[in-house]
């Protein structure tokens, strides 16, 4: 079985400040991880993902996330945030490149000006 | 990337009715998903629509309330059955190609 929590049900940044979305997840066989995010009545987006290989990640949008196996977390970040970066945020889990994942409660990031 | 389509784009329906929901992608694919978004929280995977064979449900959900139909590579349809207001969602399709996820834009349903 699969689990994601993500930490912060909403997290308040003030614009050019570092943006951090926690996400731990729990998965009995080695995991891919998704960061997913969703614009107001709009679909999903791939962020980026990890699957195997190199820790850090980069995605789109200036981005990233690093896995850490010993805490089991995958946590978002970017290092100076945007007013375009306000949206809601999915952490996912997947025992597979991708489909039938098992998606966090989701983080809604509000900007500051 | 794989470029996905749904109809309707929202709907408003009375309780006891029916409503299907067609998704459509611009290539083939093995593997198309249906996800259920409630208002205020996360994507919750309703089944896996596999061509050529039934529906594969997750627990919680049946084929008598969410029927399936995968006629062919590019195409799926949800029907939401018998609809109360808790139904009230957005429903999505996803696919899995390019060893990545691809989401449609989601209908927005409302039941009074």
């Amino acid at each position: 079985a699969q689990s994601v929590t993500q930490l912060g049900s909403h997290v308040s940044v003030s614009e050019g400040a570092l943006v951090l979305l926690r996400c731990n997840y729990s998965s009995s066989v080695p995991p891919y991880l998704f960061w997913y995010v969703q614009y107001p009545n709009q679909g999903l987006q791939l962020l980026l993902k990890y699957t195997t290989g190199a820790t850090l990640v980069k995605g789109i949008n200036g981005f990233e996330a690093e896995f850490k196996k010993s805490e089991t977390s995958f946590h978002l970040t970017k290092p100076s945030a945007h007013m375009s970066d306000a949206a809601e945020y999915f952490c996912a889990v997947s025992n597979t490149n991708a489909g039938k994942s098992t998606f966090g409660d989701g983080t809604t990031l509000t900007v500051k000006p | 990337s794989a470029v996905i389509s749904q109809k309707p784009s929202r709907d408003i329906c009375q309780r006891g009715t029916s409503l299907t929901i067609q998704c459509q992608v611009d290539s083939q694919v093995t593997m198309m998903f249906w996800y259920r978004q409630q208002p205020g929280q996360s994507l919750t995977l309703i089944a896996t629509a596999n061509q050529g064979s039934e529906a594969t449900y997750e627990s919680g959900f049946v084929i008598d309330k969410f029927p399936i139909s995968r006629p062919n590579l590019t195409f799926s349809t949800l029907t939401v059955s018998n609809m109360s207001p808790e139904d009230s969602s957005i429903y999505l399709c996803s696919v899995d190609t390019y060893n990545e996820q691809f989401f449609g834009p989601g209908t927005r349903l409302t039941v009074l």
